[in-house]
C-alpha cells in the first residue's frame, strides 16, 4: 500500500531553533508538494519539486525556509531559525505528471504538526 | 481570548440525506478540479476529480458537477453518512499544481 511517509508526525520547539522536517514521496512520482496548512491561511502551497528540481517555491519565506530533494526518495523542509508564527501542520504531497501536463491525483502524507513557543 | 481564523462554511446534512457542497474557482485556464476530503488530524484525501473538458463525472456515492460558464464547482454525495463528516476542499490546477479553496465543513447529523 504505497504511501507519502513524513516525519516527525509532532515536533514541539523553541523561537530560534533550526526544525528539518522530512518527506518520503510514493515510488514512481515525479512531483513533490510541500503544503501548510492553519486556521487564518488555509491550505498553502509552499514549494514543490518535479524529478527532483524546484519549480516554484515563490510561497515560501525565503529568509527562513528551505525546501530540497536530496534523492528521489526524500524531500526535506527546514526553518532556520524558527518562530512562533511558523506554528502549523506541514503536509508533503506527491504526484506524477506526464510530459502534456495530464496528471494523477496528489497523495497526502499525514503532516507534520509543528508549535513553535 | 477570542480565536481568530478562517470561518468555514458549515453545511449540516441528516444521516441518509444527500449533500451538496459548493464551491467557486478563479481561474479559467486550469484544466482540471479536484475534491478533497480531510478529516480531524489527517491529510486531505482525494475524492474525485474531473477535467475541464467535462461537466459532469460520476463515482461511488458522489458526483462532481463543473460548470465553467460561472466558474462553479460542486460535490454531491449521495446518501451521506456519519463517515462523511469532514471539510471538503475543492481544488484548481494545472500542469500538477493545485490551488486550494477555504474548505467546507460537512457535519453529519443522525
Amino acid at each position: 500500500d504505497a504511501r507519502v511517509t513524513q516525519t516527525p508526525r509532532h515536533k514541539v520547539t523553541e523561537m530560534g531553533q533550526e526544525v528539518t522536517m522530512r518527506c518520503q514521496p510514493i515510488l514512481g512520482h515525479n512531483t513533490v508538494f510541500w503544503y501548510r496548512q492553519t486556521m487564518m491561511q488555509g491550505l498553502e502551497l509552499l514549494a514543490y519539486f518535479r524529478n527532483r528540481a524546484p519549480l516554484d517555491d515563490s510561497g515560501m519565506p525565503k529568509d527562513r525556509f528551505s525546501a530540497e530533494m536530496p534523492d528521489a526518495t526524500l524531500a526535506t523542509l527546514k526553518i532556520q531559525p524558527s518562530e512562533p508564527r511558523d506554528s502549523a501542520v506541514y503536509f508533503c504531497a506527491s504526484g506524477l505528471v506526464a510530459v502534456d501536463g495530464s496528471y494523477n491525483e496528489q497523495f497526502f502524507g499525514p503532516g507534520t504538526r509543528l508549535t513553535v513557543l | 481570548g477570542e480565536s481568530v481564523g478562517l470561518h468555514l462554511p458549515t453545511l449540516s446534512v441528516q444521516e441518509g440525506d444527500n449533500s451538496i457542497i459548493n464551491c467557486a474557482y478563479s481561474n479559467s485556464a486550469s484544466d482540471y478540479f479536484i475534491w478533497y476530503k480531510q478529516e480531524s488530524g489527517k491529510g486531505p484525501q482525494f475524492i474525485i476529480d474531473i477535467r475541464s473538458n467535462m461537466d459532469k463525472r460520476q463515482g461511488q456515492r458522489v458526483t462532481v458537477l463543473l460548470n465553467k460558464t460561472v466558474k462553479h464547482l460542486s460535490l454531491q454525495i449521495a446518501a451521506t453518512q456519519p463517515g462523511d463528516s469532514a471539510v471538503y476542499f475543492c481544488a484548481e490546477g494545472s500542469w500538477g499544481k493545485l490551488q486550494f479553496g477555504a474548505g467546507t465543513q460537512v457535519v453529519v447529523t443522525p
